[in-house]
């Protein structure tokens, strides 16, 4: 079984469009988080939920909006997609939220193409 | 807010030399944890380093920590192609509000072995 789990893989759409993408960990932690990786594998957090709730809200533009509607699933809306949204979105999960020593668990990436 | 530092950006090596990733921090870390992508894949969490001047091994791979815990190393012995990958580090860095802080990731050293 998958421990993190995401959907879609792959992402190919056009600019101006809407899109989401679903995450699910079957771990039994508390802690969800998005992480844009772009061209350079630079990673960096942008959301993350302790227990569906919002603990980390980087600046980030309001066009994502993530959604946690149970502590196993996390989702992440984008509207009016850009070019620079073009990235590896990934998921991930840790059994607690405690000062930045928690291990991440990630998903297999989405990777977003905006044409 | 406060980084995590990582060099060297990219290393090439010959199957069978030795490889060193180094991570810098201008404060003092409580913990830092290294994570190992390989090409196409996910981060996956290698191991977590607490105690000042901690010294961990995992077969060909030795991490440490520094004195000051404000630096740490990872050193592959005798890389083999299985080594391929980029190894990251994080630590707790920048805080997001209330008492909680997220990890912050180092840019990450791309390590690639010709056999």
């Amino acid at each position: 079984d998958t421990a993190v789990s995401q959907t879609p893989k792959y992402l190919v759409t056009q600019m101006g469009n809407d899109k989401s993408i679903k995450c699910e960990q079957n771990l039994g932690h508390d802690t969800m988080y998005w992480y844009k990786q772009d061209s350079k594998k630079f990673l960096k957090i942008m959301f993350s939920y302790n227990n569906k709730e919002l603990i980390i809200n980087e600046t980030v533009p309001n066009r994502f909006s993530p959604k946690s509607p149970d502590k196993a699933h996390l989702n992440l809306h984008i509207n009016s997609l850009e070019l620079g949204d073009s990235a590896v979105y990934f998921c991930a999960s840790s059994q607690t939220y405690q000062r930045g020593q928690d291990t991440q668990y990630f998903g297999p990436g989405t990777r977003l193409t905006v044409l | 807010g406060q980084q995590v530092m990582q060099i060297p950006q990219y290393q090439h090596v010959q199957e069978g030399e030795d490889f060193t990733t180094y991570c810098n921090s201008s404060t003092t870390l409580s913990n830092i944890q290294w994570y190992k992508q390989r090409p196409g894949g996910h981060p996956v969490f290698l191991i977590q380093l607490v105690k000042s001047g901690e010294v961990k091994k995992q077969k060909r791979l030795t991490f440490q920590f520094g004195e000051a815990k404000k630096n740490s190393s990872l050193h592959i012995t005798a890389t083999q192609t299985t080594d391929v990958g980029t190894y990251f580090c994080a630590g707790p860095g920048g805080y997001s509000g209330g008492s909680n802080y997220k990890l912050t990731f180092g840019k990450g050293t791309l390590l690639t072995v010709n056999p």
